[in-house]
Formats: structure tokens, C-alpha cells, sequence
């Protein structure tokens, strides 16, 4: 059965610091890996994406990498700010159906000043 | 280009009455895919429609259906709600691999 599973399930740290999620899959075969950040009472926004061949990826502030060998992802943020609380969802899409995803549950963050 | 939006925002039902939700898509997309999100459950998929066509189904009841317009513009219907069809029902619009979602219909069943 495809799952994701996401880990920490929520997480408070300070304004200024960095953190790391993490995101372990059984999705196969593999096409894609997707984070969202979703605000609380809006719909997911597309961070990053990346592929099998991919092994980092950034956005700004956020770097997502891969690893296909092991199925494990990890989202960073450097230098938190008070609009990074947000919940981060992982989404691992199979080969050949790019539009059945299996998502995490999230990741709850808060940014605290 | 104006983003995906769906109507209404939020809905209260009661027991057993039915709703529909709509989605209109980012224009020039013509692949709507719907998702309910609940707390314990997360995100999951219910189904996608493209150009008019159901192409993938989650594993939902039959209460939930959906459908596509020429227009590419969607709607999703529950019959019969039941108590636990309280979520966060969320459409996502592509024209490739990148989906683009909507800000969500809040649905409270009472």
C-alpha cells in the first residue's frame, strides 16, 4: 500500500532558526515528490518538486532533498519568519498516475517571535 | 491569471441532505481533481476530471460524485451527508504535473 508518513507531526521553534521536516515514503513506483505549504484556512501552494533524478531543490528560503535509494525526503528552512507557521505536507506521486497522489499528514509548524 | 476558486466557502448542512460544491479552474487548465481534507485523515484524492471525463477515483461511496463542464469548470456533489462528510473539500486545477489548489470549500454537517 502507498503511504507517507511525515515526521515531526507538529513543531514550534523560534523566529530566526532553522528546522528540518522529514517525509518517508512507500510510493512505487516513484514519479514524483511534492511539499506544499498550506496556511491554516487556505488551500496547499506548491514549494518544490522534484523527480527521481533530483536530489535538492530550493526556493528561497526552502531546500527540499531526496533520497530515491532510502524513500526519504526532508524540507528546510533557514532563517524562520513569523509567516513560515503553516502546516508542510509531503506528496509522492506513482508512475503513471500523476494525478492519484498519496499525501502525508503534515507537519504543523509555528514560528514563535 | 486568476487562480483556481471554488463556491461556496462555507457551507453548514444537515444530516442527510445533499450539496454541491464548484471549482473553477485556472483558465486554459483542463484537469480538476478533488481532495477532502479532515484532521485525522489528512488529504485524500476522490477524483479527477478531465476534459468532461472522470480519469481517476479514489476510494470513496457513491454519494460522491462529480463532473466536468465544457468550460472546464467542475462540480462535486454529496448525497445523503452524513456527520463525518465534515471537512475541507479542496479542487487542484493542472495543465501538466503542477497542480494549482483552489482556497477550499468549509463544509460543517450537523
Amino acid at each position: 500500500k502507498n503511504q507517507v508518513e511525515q515526521s515531526p507531526q507538529s513543531l514550534i521553534i523560534l523566529e530566526g532558526k532553522n528546522c528540518t521536516l522529514q517525509c518517508n515514503y512507500t510510493v512505487s513506483p516513484f514519479s514524483n515528490l511534492r511539499w506544499y505549504k498550506q496556511d491554516t484556512g487556505r488551500g496547499p501552494v506548491s514549494l518544490t518538486i522534484m523527480t527521481f533524478s533530483e536530489n535538492t531543490k530550493s526556493n528561497g528560503r526552502y531546500t527540499a532533498t531526496l533520497d530515491a535509494d532510502t524513500k526519504q525526503s526532508s524540507l528546510h528552512i533557514t532563517a524562520s519568519q513569523l509567516s513560515d507557521s503553516a502546516s508542510y505536507i509531503c506528496v509522492v506521486s506513482a508512475e503513471g498516475s500523476n494525478y492519484k497522489l498519496t499525501f502525508g499528514k503534515g507537519t504543523l509548524l509555528t514560528v514563535n517571535p | 491569471k486568476a487562480g483556481v476558486t471554488q463556491t461556496p466557502r462555507y457551507l453548514i448542512k444537515t444530516r442527510g441532505q445533499q450539496v454541491t460544491l464548484s471549482c473553477s479552474p485556472i483558465s486554459g487548465h483542463r484537469s480538476v481533481s478533488w481532495y477532502q481534507q479532515t484532521p485525522g485523515q489528512g488529504l485524500q484524492f476522490l477524483f479527477e476530471y478531465f476534459s468532461e471525463t472522470q480519469r481517476n477515483k479514489g476510494n470513496f461511496p457513491g454519494r460522491f460524485s462529480g463532473r466536468q463542464f465544457s468550460n472546464s469548470r467542475s462540480e462535486m456533489n454529496v448525497s445523503t451527508l452524513e456527520l463525518g462528510d465534515s471537512a475541507l473539500y479542496l479542487c487542484a486545477s493542472s495543465a501538466s504535473y503542477e497542480q494549482y489548489f483552489g482556497p477550499g470549500t468549509r463544509l460543517t454537517v450537523t
